[in-house]
């Protein structure tokens, strides 16, 4: 099974900041990667899908890159809306999918 | 576009199973995988299988194979996720999920039913 680490785990940040999630696959992925946003008592939400493209609908301060085992999501300029916690998922060995453990997002 | 509706929360004793249903508009449900995903309170995201119901075919996570089965109603555009032998450990909230293939090959959930709590008590 491929696994998915990211860090940090937890990060603490004020509003404006650049603010770099990173997420490692335990082999290569390619481009299988995608990135969700989740707000307490809510779904997730797809952000960016095939490692670097913005899904329909998402601020420009969200970029993904990455490719092979090692990717990062980048929040540009932190905005009040975008506390949460953030999840890589690889979905390479379809319909295997795993996600990372997660990383939240708060306010400093 | 693509909306799931899912069943309301569930509380269930330790030994007993729970059946959540997920609901789809119809152009989705003919032409489109749902995947299920469990996230247990505080924590993470975990995939426990998908369905295609218009070709029947069904993928479980091997932690889940031995207790979960996936079926699909196409007379009410609807899949069920039944669970089996719950303890505990399997409280959480029960989401499911569209799969969608981008022009990249990559597959993704893009579209996410609202969940729905199980709560495994004594």
């Amino acid at each position: 099974d491929i696994q998915m680490t990211q860090s940090p785990s937890s990060l603490s940040a004020s509003v404006g900041d650049r603010v770099t999630i990173t997420c490692r696959a335990s082999q290569s992925i390619s481009i299988h990667l995608n990135w969700y946003q989740q707000k307490p008592g809510k779904a997730p939400k797809l952000l960016i899908y095939a490692a670097s493209n913005l899904q329909s609908g998402v601020p420009s301060r969200f970029t993904g890159s990455g490719s092979g085992t090692d990717f990062s999501l980048t929040i540009s300029s932190l905005q009040p809306d975008d506390f949460a916690t953030y999840y890589c998922q690889q979905s390479y060995s379809s319909p295997l999918y795993t996600f990372g453990p997660g990383t939240k997002v708060e306010i400093k | 576009q693509g909306q799931l509706v899912q069943s309301g929360a569930e509380v269930k004793k330790p030994g007993s199973s729970v059946k959540v249903s997920c609901t789809a508009s119809e152009d989705i449900f003919t032409s489109y995988s749902i995947a299920w995903v469990r996230q247990a309170p505080g924590q993470g995201l975990d995939w426990v299988g998908r369905i295609i119901p218009n070709l029947g075919t069904i993928n479980y996570a091997q932690k889940f194979q031995d207790r979960v089965t996936l079926t699909a109603d196409d007379s009410t555009s609807t899949t069920y996720m039944e669970l089996r032998s719950l303890t505990s450990a399997d409280t959480g909230v029960y989401y499911c999920a569209r799969e969608a293939l981008t022009g990249f090959g990559v597959v993704t959930l893009a579209y996410w039913g609202q969940g729905a709590l199980v709560t495994v008590s004594s």
